[in-house]
């Protein structure tokens, strides 16, 4: 139990353009999902917290119009990177809480060309 | 907010050998420290998590230990084989699953067979 799938696991665009992400707890409901970015040996950084059914919370230094999350139902969060640009480039990585622990999903590349 | 500082940021042991993490962390809120491990490309999987409530936790040949008054927090791996190779990070929150987790910025352990 407690699976959490991201969509697109990888995914290349143009300088410009938006992206979406998907982050989906399968067998259970999430009222909390968490999106991290992490750089390449780097650490996991918190970007934003998305809570069911009201605005995300941002976390200090993230543009909060450029990263908009989404979080229409118990099962799923999005996130979309407008304008993207090729310091955009990471692993962004989505968690979700259940039974007092988080479990994370599988991470989706983001290359901006 | 909270602060999580790990150290080493690189460890090699030879198989067999113990292999020691450190962490410190700065809110004295915090109440959950989890370790996460992540092979390359892949999302971080919980290898073993303590709450404040306990000292020491352990779970085959990983164990955790915390001390509350120092804060500091350590994990211990023993008879280390060469899967155990991977970046490891500590974490701190102010709860469970439902907390946004803080992050040290990892070791990357390299286990010679």
């Amino acid at each position: 139990g407690a699976v959490v799938s991201q969509h697109p696991s990888w995914v290349i665009c143009k300088s410009g353009t938006s992206v979406k992400i998907e982050c989906r707890s399968l067998d259970f409901q999430a009222t909390t999902m968490f999106w991290y970015r992490q750089f390449p040996k780097q650490s996991l950084m918190l970007m934003a917290t998305s809570n069911e059914g009201s605005k995300a919370t941002y976390e200090q230094g993230v543009e909060k119009d450029k990263f908009l999350i989404n979080h229409a139902s118990l099962t799923l969060s999005t996130l979309t990177v407008t304008s993207a640009h090729p310091e955009d480039s990471s692993f962004y990585i989505c968690s979700a809480g259940f039974a007092d622990t988080q479990y994370f999903g599988p991470g989706t590349r983001l290359t901006v060309l | 907010g909270e602060n999580v500082e790990q150290h080493p940021s690189t460890l090699s042991v030879q198989e067999g050998d113990s292999a020691v993490i450190k962490c410190t962390y700065s809110d004295s809120a915090s109440n959950y420290f989890p370790w996460y491990k992540q092979e390359l490309g892949k999302r971080p999987q919980l290898i073993i998590d303590i709450r404040s409530n306990v000292g020491e936790k352990k779970d085959q040949r990983i164990a955790v230990t915390l001390n509350k008054t120092a804060k500091h927090f350590s994990l211990h791996i023993t008879e280390t084989q060469p899967e155990d190779s991977a970046v490891y990070f500590c974490a701190a929150s102010k709860g469970g699953g439902y907390q946004k987790v803080t992050f040290g910025i990892g070791t990357k352990l390299q286990v010679i067979p």
